[in-house]
Formats: structure tokens, C-alpha cells, sequence
């Protein structure tokens, strides 16, 4: 149980285009989801936190407007990549959280983004 | 606010030889520590975590952690290393549940385990 997806699970596009990335729990429902990144050979960073039905929670830094999130429903939130440049190519992790005591986070298998 | 340090971003160890990854956090509430493991180009899966009860935990694949309060560690062993344990580790620190919704987690730099034959 507990499964988290992601798609695509790899994109290549030009520099200038949007690209909307999906992360999906699969057999639970999750009323919060986290958004990392994650540069070659460096630790994940937490973009945004998404709670479903409302506007995501930005960290310090990342632009909102640049990296839309979308959480209509306890199944699905998406990442849109909006005008990608190349140093946006990343390697793009979500996480769901289930409504347990733990905080435990299940992560999909993340999206590389290669902007050209 | 919480911060996960971990000692060494690269650790070799012969096939057989005990595995010790190191991570020490600090965090001004109880807090919840996990590792993760990441192979190339794939997410994070879940190796233990420690929320509350008995200090030292088990995981997956034969790897353990103790959590020592006094140390603020949380360091990571397995008593023989396996070709597949090589991969990168996370170590990740979130505050104990509070009274409103979820926080997310707080990453350590990693450590890449190589495993020599």
C-alpha cells in the first residue's frame, strides 16, 4: 500500500515551453503533498507544500508563478513548469502524506526535467 | 526549526564489513527521523523511521538506527554490507505532530555508499 506516481517520469523540452508534471497516490488518500527538487548530487529541497482544495505554501525563494501547483483533489496535485529555462533542469520528487500520526511521507519516482 | 547533518558524503566499505552512516539533527520539538535510500534516477524508499517507544529500529534489508537523544543522533548500521547496498542515503528530520497540519521533511546532504568486492 502506499504508492505514490509520478508522470511523466522523464521530459525533455525547449527552453521557453510549460510542462505540468502529475504525482498521484494511488490507494490512499492524501490531503497534503510536498514538492522537491533535486539537483545532481545534492539533497532534496522542499519547494512547496500542497494541501488539497487550497493554495500551496511556497519555501523561501521559489517563485510561485513560475511553478504552479494545483491539488483539486485528494489523489492528484500537479507541478506546472511555467516558461522553463535550463537551469530549471532538475530532477522534480513529490511526496503524499497520509493522515497518520507520524508524518510519514511516501514519495513517487520522480520526474527529470531536461530543458534544452 | 530542524537541520540534518550528515558526516561524510561518501562512504566505502568491502562487500561483508559493517556499514556505519552517520546523521545528527537538531530540532526544538520531539522529533521524527527517517532514513531513506535512493538508487540512480528513482525516488526515495523508506529504509526505518523512529517516531516514538523503543529507541533502536528496524528496517528493510537489515539495516538499524538508534536514536540517541543525548547524542541528537541517529546513525545508521548494518552489520554486513551487500554489492546492492550501494546507493544514497538520506537521513530526514520533521517535528513531531502539532496541532495543525503536516510538515514536511527536512533532508540531510546524503551520503553515497559504495561497496567494494
Amino acid at each position: 500500500g502506499a504508492v505514490v506516481s509520478q508522470h511523466p517520469s522523464w521530459v525533455i523540452c525547449k527552453s521557453g515551453t510549460s510542462v505540468k508534471i502529475e504525482c498521484r497516490s494511488l490507494d490512499f488518500q492524501a490531503t497534503t503533498m510536498f514538492w522537491y527538487r533535486q539537483f545532481p548530487k545534492q539533497s532534496l529541497m522542499l519547494m512547496a507544500t500542497s494541501n488539497e482544495g487550497s493554495k500551496a505554501t511556497y519555501e523561501q525563494g521559489v517563485e510561485k508563478d513560475k511553478f504552479l501547483i494545483n491539488h483539486a483533489s485528494l489523489t492528484l496535485s500537479t507541478l506546472t513548469v511555467t516558461s522553463a529555462h535550463p537551469e530549471d533542469s532538475s530532477f522534480y520528487i513529490c511526496s503524499a502524506s497520509v493522515a497518520s500520526s507520524y508524518n510519514e511521507q511516501f514519495f513517487g519516482p520522480g520526474t527529470r526535467l531536461t530543458v534544452l | 526549526a530542524q537541520s540534518v547533518t550528515q558526516l561524510g558524503s561518501h562512504v566505502s566499505v568491502s562487500e561483508g564489513a559493517l556499514v556505519l552512516l552517520r546523521c545528527n539533527y537538531s530540532s526544538s520539538v520531539p522529533p521524527y527521523l527517517f532514513w531513506y535510500v535512493q538508487y540512480p534516477n528513482q525516488g526515495l524508499q523508506l529504509l526505518l523511521k523512529y517516531t516514538t517507544g523503543a529507541t533502536l529500529v528496524k528496517g528493510i534489508n537489515g539495516f538499524e538506527a538508534e536514536f540517541k537523544k543525548s547524542e541528537t543522533s541517529f546513525h545508521l548500521t548494518k552489520p554486513s554490507a551487500h554489492m546492492s547496498d550501494a546507493a544514497e542515503y538520506f537521513c530526514a528530520v520533521t517535528p513531531e505532530r502539532l496541532a495543525t497540519g503536516r510538515r514536511a521533511l527536512t533532508f540531510g546532504s546524503g551520503t553515497r555508499l559504495q561497496v567494494q568486492p
